[in-house]
């Protein structure tokens, strides 16, 4: 079974720093797909970065960028300039490709807070 | 392009009683899933429908959980009877159904349960 850890419940950092949250994941599948999602106070959770096992390259979205070692089976989201829109739940979350479930296994989530 | 709706917002009931969610997916988005994300963790994968079928169910607490998809569009899930563990943010997601890979979910904004 799989398994995604993250190990820091909450982060806080000032507006316009860069921040890393991390996140640890264990399979046995060498096919699989890695995303984080935000979740603002309102709840509604929007991806944020998904990042293909078979591809070396790191996946970038604007501010968002992520550390993908494989081997280490890890998986950190790092977030320049943050802003105060910034300020959510993070979960990281890992699916495979497989017909028909394709369920996704989320952590525990880290509560982010932007300061100004 | 419209998100996936969820109804009711915001629901309080006594245990014992019944209730039911509904959610409207992404028009076009053939799979549709349920998740139950209780405080302070990440959300966890209820049952998943591809078109009006189920093809995971493994987490459904059968027994007092039902869910359906008739049409292959709209989906309820109903809880009878409620027990107070079942307080949670429930989350309906949808994605288009593609063989070969794992697709990015789309959120609703949830429906919280508060059982006294």
């Amino acid at each position: 079974a799989q398994t995604v850890t993250q190990s820091q419940p909450e982060m806080s950092v000032q507006e316009a720093e860069t921040v890393t949250l991390s996140c640890t994941y264990d399979t046995s599948e060498s096919n699989y797909y890695l995303f984080w999602y935000k979740q603002p106070p309102s709840r509604q959770m929007i991806l944020v970065i998904r990042q293909e096992a078979y591809k070396q390259q790191n996946a970038t979205e604007n501010r968002f960028s992520v550390n993908f070692q494989k081997a280490a089976k890890s998986f950190s989201l790092k977030i320049s300039d943050s802003q105060l829109g910034d300020t959510a739940m993070y979960f990281c979350a890992f699916g495979t490709p497989r017909q028909g479930a394709q369920k996704l296994v989320f952590g525990q989530g880290t509560r982010l807070t932007i300061n100004p | 392009e419209a998100g996936v709706a969820q109804s009711p917002r915001y629901k309080i009931i006594e245990k014992r009683q019944s209730v039911a969610f509904w959610c409207n997916p992404i028009s076009g988005h053939a799979t549709l899933y349920w998740y139950q994300q209780i405080l302070g963790q990440g959300p966890k994968l209820l049952i998943q429908f591809q078109n009006n079928g189920v093809v995971d169910d493994s987490q459904l607490p059968k027994d007092r959980f039902s869910a359906e998809r008739l049409k292959g569009v709209d989906s309820t899930l109903k809880i009878q009877p409620a027990k107070l563990e079942d307080s949670a943010v429930y989350l309906c997601a949808s994605s288009l159904r593609r063989e070969t890979s794992t697709d990015t979910q789309y959120f609703g904004p949830g429906t919280r349960l508060t059982v006294l």
